[in-house]
């Protein structure tokens, strides 16, 4: 079967670090992306990762355990603007399409 | 065109009637995918595009869906005899198409669906 998992909703303050976890099972697995949609709006792309590990791009980072079927995305001095909902979907084979989980929630307040 | 466009933006219907949504891709994309967005529900996939071909309409949820993609560009999304549970956010996306794991998609702003 294939299933995505992550929390529904989160909230933070300003300033502060967010974990959002990301839990999968696919029929095979070649990567794990994570989009931000803001409320309204198209996703958009924020990160891949194919082997395990910790990718950084600047306040936002995303790790990947294959053996563990888990993935987070990790935000670092929140803004209000990172208020949003965060995406987690798995690839299976490759040139098929993304499977997506129900997204989760970041509410930041000051 | 500089991103993907999906036309109309908003669409409120009556039960039982059809509708046709459009997507314009990125030009040279090559792959084009649809997905549906409900309130509380992530991105549930629908069909996928390589050209003009679909090798993936899985997720279709009935064969009141159907989709067509013409010239490797613009898609039409068509519901037939729409229901209640159809309204939902409809969401194209493209890629290159190269078939590589980390081909990005990108997404179109959406059409809104309201079945009355």
């Amino acid at each position: 079967g294939q299933n995505i998992d992550q929390p529904t909703e989160m909230t933070a303050t300003e300033g502060a670090i967010v974990q959002i976890n990301c839990t999968y099972q696919t029929s095979g697995f070649n990567g794990l992306f994570w989009y931000q949609q803001h409320a309204g709006e198209a996703p958009t792309f924020l990160s891949y990762n194919v082997l395990d590990g910790l990718e950084e791009k600047g306040r936002f980072s995303s790790f990947l355990s294959r053996s563990k079927g888990y993935s987070y995305l990790l935000l670092k001095e929140l803004q209000m603007k990172d208020s949003a909902s965060y995406l987690c979907a798995a690839r299976p084979p490759a040139g098929t399409a993304l499977i997506f989980g129900k997204g989760t929630t970041l509410s930041v307040s000051s | 065109g500089a991103g993907v466009s999906q036309s109309p933006s908003n669409k409120v219907t009556e039960k039982g009637k059809d509708v046709e949504l459009r997507c314009d891709p990125i030009s040279g994309h090559t792959a084009l995918y649809w997905y549906r967005q409900s309130l509380g529900q992530g991105l549930e996939f629908l069909i996928y595009f390589q050209g003009n071909s679909a090798p993936d309409k899985s997720g279709l949820p009935s064969d009141r869906f159907s989709a067509e993609r013409t010239g490797g560009s613009v898609s039409t999304l068509t519901i037939q005899r729409t229901q209640q549970e159809d309204s939902a956010v409809y969401l194209c996306a493209s890629s290159l198409g190269g078939g590589t794991a980390n081909e990005k998609l990108f997404f179109g702003s959406g059409t809104q669906l309201s079945v009355l």
